[in-house]
């Protein structure tokens, strides 16, 4: 079954530190891709989006992600985190009929 | 970007009663919108898809009976909790897909506890 995996639950950085947020993916054919963000009690917001062309990828609020297709992966990055950068970070892809599936979350903490 | 509302963002209701949940699409129509529960800390779970003028479609496990899903116009659905259970209670987020596009935009979410 196609799906994207987060292989880690959490992620503590310290801030001014770059951060990784992991996301890997089993997606047959060129797969389009999403990351989103969700502060607490809060909906997901849309960061950035892999659909074709360059790999690297530059959203929202400083974050990019590197498409690797040799790897699966869609790894969500920042080269300085924030405090304001802690939240729940959630890797996507369309599964057609407009619905998406969504990985399990990375929880971000970003200490002063 | 798009703006999707939620409304009410937070509700407390009795265990027994109905409670309704709107989701707004203010600049744009959705023809399609979907409505995910989620728990704490974790994923969304997709609970149905709502088409404007149609039946929703749920997925496998959830009783449509018990959350029933109306898509009266191309910028509101509304999703009722019927006979709400203290089980029910969770975060419910609706999103709207906008036109071609596969970017889904989310509302802020609900937060509802049956006591």
């Amino acid at each position: 079954a196609q799906s994207v995996a987060q292989p880690e639950d959490q992620v503590n950085v310290a801030e001014g530190n770059p951060l990784t947020v992991k996301c890997t993916y089993s997606v047959s054919g060129n797969p389009y891709l999403f990351w989103y963000v969700q502060y607490p009690n809060r909906g997901l917001q849309f960061l950035l989006k892999y659909i074709t062309g360059d790999n690297l990828v530059k959203g929202s609020y400083g974050f990019e992600a590197e498409f690797n297709k040799s790897q699966t992966s869609f790894h969500l990055k920042k080269p300085s985190a924030l405090v304001s950068d802690s939240a729940l970070y959630f890797c996507a892809f369309p599964v057609g009929a407009g619905k998406s599936t969504f990985g399990d979350g990375t929880t971000l903490t970003v200490k002063p | 970007g798009a703006v999707v509302s939620q409304h009410p963002s937070r509700v407390i209701c009795k265990s027994g009663t109905s409670v309704k949940i709107e989701c707004r699409s203010l600049d744009f129509q959705a023809t399609t919108m979907f409505w995910y529960r989620q728990f704490p800390k974790q994923s969304l779970m997709l609970m149905a898809t709502s088409n404007e003028g149609s039946k929703a479609t749920y997925e496998q496990g959830v009783e449509k009976d018990k959350f029933l899903i109306n898509h009266a116009s191309l910028t509101l659905s509304t999703l009722t909790v019927t006979s709400a259970h203290p089980e029910d209670s969770s975060f419910y987020i609706c999103s709207a897909q906008g036109g071609l596009s596969y970017e889904q935009y989310f509302g802020p979410g609900t937060r509802l506890t049956v006591t």
